[in-house]
């Protein structure tokens, strides 16, 4: 199984900010990288599927990057619904496997 | 628009079997663009995913559970049902129904639903 690794465990920052979320998988998973994000009570959100395409009303604000094992989530300029727990997934291999989580806390 | 709703009892006994429902309105549950799928996440932790199934009944599980796992599908209903049997402590955890697009990712999730194991 694929582990995906996210870093840093808890972000803190300011809103207007910027935000980079990093997740590290165990081999490749090709362009089959996604990010959701999930505030307390509520169901993951998707917000970035095959590394960089935006889901459906995402700000343009969350972009993705990268490649093979390395994967970035940015946050241009962090508003103060954004502050979330980040969840990295692949679907490259199976099972699906998602990483542990990013805390953007407001700071 | 579509939505998703978790159904099912909150409280299974150990070592009994723990059965959610859920039940999908706004899109059929026979689309051939989509897989349903099931995702857990215990209190205070990460998502963990247990499995789909296809519109035709294909099923797919995560081998860490797949000897307790059975995902069904009830077209005429328009739900899709998880059961898991022998249940511990361990899968104490808010169960998520979601719908995964062929070549992409969850994009509609339920509200999920709280399940605790407990004597």
């Amino acid at each position: 199984e694929i582990v995906l690794t996210q870093s840093p465990p808890t972000l803190s920052l300011s809103p207007g900010e910027r935000a980079t979320l990093s997740c590290r998988a165990s081999q490749s998973v090709s362009s089959y990288l996604a990010w959701y994000q999930q505030k307390p009570g509520q169901a993951p959100r998707l917000l970035i599927y095959d590394v960089s395409d935006r889901a459906t009303g995402i700000p343009a604000r969350f972009s993705g990057s990268g490649s093979g094992t390395d994967f970035t989530l940015t946050i241009s300029s962090l508003e103060p619904e954004d502050f979330a727990v980040y969840y990295c997934q692949q679907r490259s291999n199976w099972p699906i496997t998602f990483g542990q989580g990013t805390r953007l806390e407001i700071k | 628009q579509l939505q998703l709703q978790e159904s099912g009892p909150g409280l299974v006994k150990p070592s009994e079997t723990l059965s959610l429902t859920c039940t999908v309105s706004g899109d059929s549950i026979s689309n051939s663009n989509y897989y349903w799928g099931w995702i857990r996440q215990p209190p205070g932790k990460g998502l963990e995913y247990i499995g789909s199934i296809f519109y035709a009944g294909s099923t797919y599980y995560n081998p860490s559970l797949e000897s307790r796992v059975t995902i069904s599908l009830d077209a005429s209903e328009n739900q899709f049902s998880l059961r898991l049997t022998s249940v511990t402590a361990a899968d104490t955890a808010v169960y998520y129904c979601a719908r995964r697009l062929l070549g992409s990712d969850f994009d509609y999730w339920g509200q999920g639903t709280l399940v605790i194991v407990s004597s």
